[in-house]
């Protein structure tokens, strides 16, 4: 079955130091997708950065990036330098091709708490 | 500026009652989804509609209903055979189609059983 984990409920850092949300997925599908999503307190889900099953270099998006072990079937973020306004939820989230990348499968998200 | 609205950003529901959230987009897309989100959890896939007048039951789609009479809007009805709908439901949309295409999110309504 799809399945995402992300084993951290929690997770504090100082400001401007970086920090690695852990994200592991399980699929036996060759070709998905896997996503990070930022959701603040306000609810709304914001786009953060997406990597591809083919893709072959890990991808970056300003002070995020995501380290992409696909053996380990591991899809890490990491935010570089955090900032205050990174305090918020996070989800690790999959499509898969059989099901034509309709369905997004999320993990129950990390609390991020970024200190001064 | 293109978005996607939902209304209203609380809704508070009787019991029996059914009750209509508003889901608009005017970016464009062809596909739109709804989820729904609990205290704690992830997002679970409610409906989702890849064109006009089509849409696919998702992973917990009884007790809700759904139409697609135009591109830009997506409106979800929680029926009273919903026995739990207190959550807070979010839609998106995306390009749509057979590829990895990321899907943007509206701002939420929270769901409120009286």
């Amino acid at each position: 079955a799809q399945k995402i984990t992300q084993t951290q409920p929690g997770m504090f850092v100082q400001e401007k130091e970086a920090v690695t949300l852990d994200c592991t997925y399980d699929t036996s599908d060759p070709s998905y997708g896997l996503f990070w999503y930022k959701q603040p307190s306000s609810g709304e889900m914001i786009f953060l950065i997406y990597q591809g099953s083919y893709d072959q270099q890990n991808a970056t998006e300003g002070r995020y990036s995501l380290n992409f072990q696909k053996a380990r079937k591991s899809a890490n973020l990491v935010i570089s330098a955090s900032q205050l306004g990174d305090s918020a939820m996070y989800f690790c989230a999959m499509s898969l091709a059989d099901t034509g990348f309709q369905k997004l499968v999320f993990g129950t998200g990390t609390r991020l708490l970024v200190s001064p | 500026d293109g978005g996607i609205t939902q209304s209203p950003k609380y809704l508070f529901r009787k019991e029996g009652q059914n009750v209509t959230l508003s889901c608009e987009q005017n970016l464009n897309h062809d596909a739109m989804y709804w989820y729904r989100q609990d205290p704690g959890q992830g997002l679970r896939l409610i409906y989702y509609s890849q064109i006009v007048n089509d849409f696919q039951k998702g992973d917990i789609a009884e007790g809700y209903s759904v139409s697609r009479e135009k591109k830009e809007s997506f409106p979800l009805t929680v029926t009273s055979a919903q026995k739990n709908p207190t959550a807070f439901y979010l839609c998106a949309s995306s390009t749509g189609g057979l590829s990895q295409e990321t899907q943007y999110f509206g701002p939420g309504t929270r769901l409120l059983v009286l």
